[in-house]
């Protein structure tokens, strides 16, 4: 079974500009959730999504959106980037349905720097 | 809100010894409690999970320990081996809630 895989690997944007970066996650699975880690601040929560309806939303600001299609696959997007915004950002799918947020597997992530 | 606090930031263990990592939470309606293991460079990943109605977990030399009463779990490493080098994250299910409140990591080093 292949894992999840997230695309682009490395992102190198400008302030002010918007990015999207999607996530596919593992055949069947249909939870896909999104993560901000930066050096030294562990795991930030940014969103969950099951069949196509977004569940939750963590503390970011409305410049951090998302989506998920019918096939699971799920975008994130980012405008007008921030110095602050660079970070590493995970994707995680897990089976969802009652279970929610139970054994997440995580994509090898995106990192995104913002100049 | 569920709160996750995590000590210690760093432990530093000699090969062979045991390591415990702490996790405190503050929603008592909170019923899922996994551990993640991320090394260097790569992706985090589930090592052990425990739900509320269980209050102790094993598997080979990892194990994890709850205590509803207190709220805090725990996550036991015996007989560490160099491989065990990474940064920990434990994490909570907000009861109802499709949300993971994760606490701030541990790296956790082992001393040849």
């Amino acid at each position: 079974k292949a894992g999840v895989t997230q695309t682009p690997r490395y992102l190198i944007k400008t302030r002010g500009q918007q990015v999207t970066l999607s996530c596919s996650p593992i055949s069947g699975h249909r939870s896909v959730s999104w993560y901000q880690q930066t050096p030294g601040q562990g795991l930030q929560f940014l969103f969950e999504y099951f069949s196509e309806t977004q569940r939750n939303k963590g503390n970011f600001p409305g410049r951090f959106s998302g989506r998920q299609f019918s096939n699971s696959r799920s975008e994130m997007n980012v405008s007008t980037l921030e110095l602050g915004d660079s970070a590493l950002y995970l994707c995680a799918s897990s089976p969802g349905g009652s279970g929610g947020l139970e054994k997440l597997f995580f994509g090898s992530g995106t990192q995104l720097s913002v100049l | 809100g569920e709160n996750v606090e995590q000590h210690p930031s760093t432990l530093s263990v000699q090969e062979g010894d045991s390591a415990v990592i702490k996790c405190t939470y503050s929603d008592s309606a909170s019923n899922y409690f996994p551990w993640y293991k991320q090394e260097l460079g790569k992706r985090p990943q589930l090592i052990i999970d425990i739900r509320s109605n269980v209050g102790e977990k094993k598997d080979q030399r990892i194990a994890v320990t709850l205590n509803k009463t207190a709220k805090h779990f725990s996550l036991h490493i015996t007989e560490t081996q160099p491989e065990d080098s990474a940064v920990y994250f434990c994490a909570a299910l907000e009861g109802g809630n499709y949300q993971l409140i994760w606490g701030a990591g541990t790296k956790l080093i082992i001393k040849p």
